[in-house]
């Protein structure tokens, strides 16, 4: 059964680049026809997509963060990352990996998460 | 990106029935797309409640249902419990090949 589970600095600095890593568990990352999610929540605000890498290579991101935003999946490691540029106090969050199923007629199905890792953006 | 639109937060007694609803646009909703649902409790990661708008994931009960309408969707749930405290989230797909979430809703029981 497949977990997920995100690691990376709780602290970045304004300006800094916010690198994120999500490792998979109880499967190969490239064995499935899956797409990895990134989803990130500010304290006491909702849920915000961020991003997915599809099992194609192919990305597709959130408009207001697109030209700030990588995505990347690594099968050696079993490890998908996310990497955001030039952060401000605004990206202080909840970030949370998750994974849908890209076969099957609706979008973005997010049935798995990992347990989330925040992440503050302070000098 | 639009946000879907949600109420900020509704209450209902225990064995009550309550509806959460999910408004969005001719974009989203409205062009088709379906509506997934997602219970979540204080610090912890958001649960799938329900997806293509009204299935139910294993071990899910069936008092959760969720419909749509037009560019609209809702979260019914009936014989409300306590452990049904929590926040919920409606989210969608849109044009510009986003998911996009509602603004949340949080339920008192």
């Amino acid at each position: 059964q497949l977990q997920l589970q995100e690691s990376g600095p709780g602290l970045v600095k304004p300006s800094e680049t916010l690198s994120l890593t999500c490792t998979v568990s109880g499967g190969s990352i490239s064995n499935y026809p899956y797409a990895w999610d990134w989803v990130r929540q500010p304290p006491g605000k909702g849920l915000e997509w961020i991003g997915s890498f599809y099992y194609t290579g192919t990305t597709y991101s959130n408009p207001s963060l697109k030209s700030r935003l990588t995505i990347s999946m690594d099968s050696s490691k079993n490890t998908f990352s996310l990497n955001l540029s030039s952060v401000t106090a605004a990206d202080t969050a909840l970030y949370f990996c998750a994974k849908h199923d890209t076969r099957g007629s609706s979008y973005v199905v997010l049935d798995l998460w990992g347990q989330g890792t925040l992440v503050t953006v302070s000098s | 990106q639009s946000v879907l639109t949600q109420p900020p937060s509704v209450s209902g007694a225990p064995g009550q029935r309550v509806t959460i609803s999910c408004s969005g646009t001719s974009s989203d909703i409205g062009a088709g797309y379906d509506v997934h649902w997602y219970q979540q409790f204080p610090g912890t990661a958001p649960k799938l409640l329900i997806f293509g708008t009204y299935k139910r994931p294993s071990g899910v009960p069936n008092r959760f249902s969720g419909s749509k309408s037009g560019a609209s969707a809702s979260l019914v749930i009936t014989g409300l419990q306590a452990e049904d405290e929590a926040d919920y989230y409606c989210q969608s797909y849109d044009n510009d090949l986003s998911a996009l979430f509602g603004g949340g809703t949080k339920l008192t029981v």
